[in-house]
């Protein structure tokens, strides 16, 4: 059975205080690992999608990188808008639906 | 484009009742889905359809019903609303472009079911 675990739940950091969430997988076959970004009562927003491990995106203040056991989502330098619930899903191999963590919800206070 | 829309926003049912909740989707994506989320179980998904007229079950799809007639609309049918349905669904769509899929989300329907 496909799993994601997401560490820690919970992360509180001050502004500009850089550190690392930590998605790990166990998946028959990746497809692809997906990161989002969900604001309170709000719908997910797509960050990356990486495919193969070593692969890294980027984007602003956030670089996801993936492994062939997990991922990580460095936020480097973050501000208070950064804050929300980030959230990691996973795809086997055949097209099959996706598979999410439970979120690590990050506060970055000012 | 208007990108994923979900109708309605809120919704209070009682036990029994049954209700439709709305999604539409205006950027000609094949693949849909339907998922609920609960606090602490994450998003879970509930039906998905990869095109018109094809849909299959995810991971928890007892209590609903889904169809997919058209390209652009993916509506879920609770047909005896229970306690246990209290949720917040959220309605997807994606595409893939050379090899990488992206999802879009809706902004999520709040269900109350007393």
């Amino acid at each position: 059975e496909d799993q994601v675990t997401q560490s820690p739940e919970a992360l509180r950091l001050q502004e500009g205080e850089s550190s690392s969430l930590n998605c790990s997988y166990t998946v028959s076959g990746l497809r692809g690992l997906f990161w989002y970004r969900q604001d309170p009562g709000k719908g997910p927003e797509f960050l990356f999608t990486l495919y193969s491990a070593g692969e890294e995106k980027e984007k602003e203040r956030l670089k996801a990188t993936l492994t062939k056991k997990e991922s990580f989502l460095h936020i480097t330098a973050p501000k208070p808008e950064d804050s929300a619930t980030y959230l990691c899903a996973v795809q086997a191999a055949g097209n099959t639906p996706l598979v999410f963590g439970k979120g690590t919800r990050l506060s970055v206070i000012a | 484009n208007a990108g994923v829309t979900q109708t309605p926003k809120f919704q209070v049912l009682k036990t029994g009742q049954s209700m439709t909740l709305q999604c539409a989707q205006d950027m000609n994506h094949e693949y849909m889905s339907w998922y609920r989320q609960d606090p602490g179980m994450g998003l879970r998904l509930i039906h998905y359809s990869v095109g018109a007229g094809i849909t299959d079950q995810g991971e928890v799809p007892n209590g609903y019903n889904v169809s997919r007639s058209t390209t652009e609309d993916f509506p879920l049918r609770l047909l005896s609303a229970a306690p246990s349905q209290t949720s917040v669904y959220f309605c997807a769509s994606s595409y893939w472009d050379r090899g990488q899929e992206t999802q879009y989300f809706g902004p999520g329907t709040r269900l109350l079911v007393l």
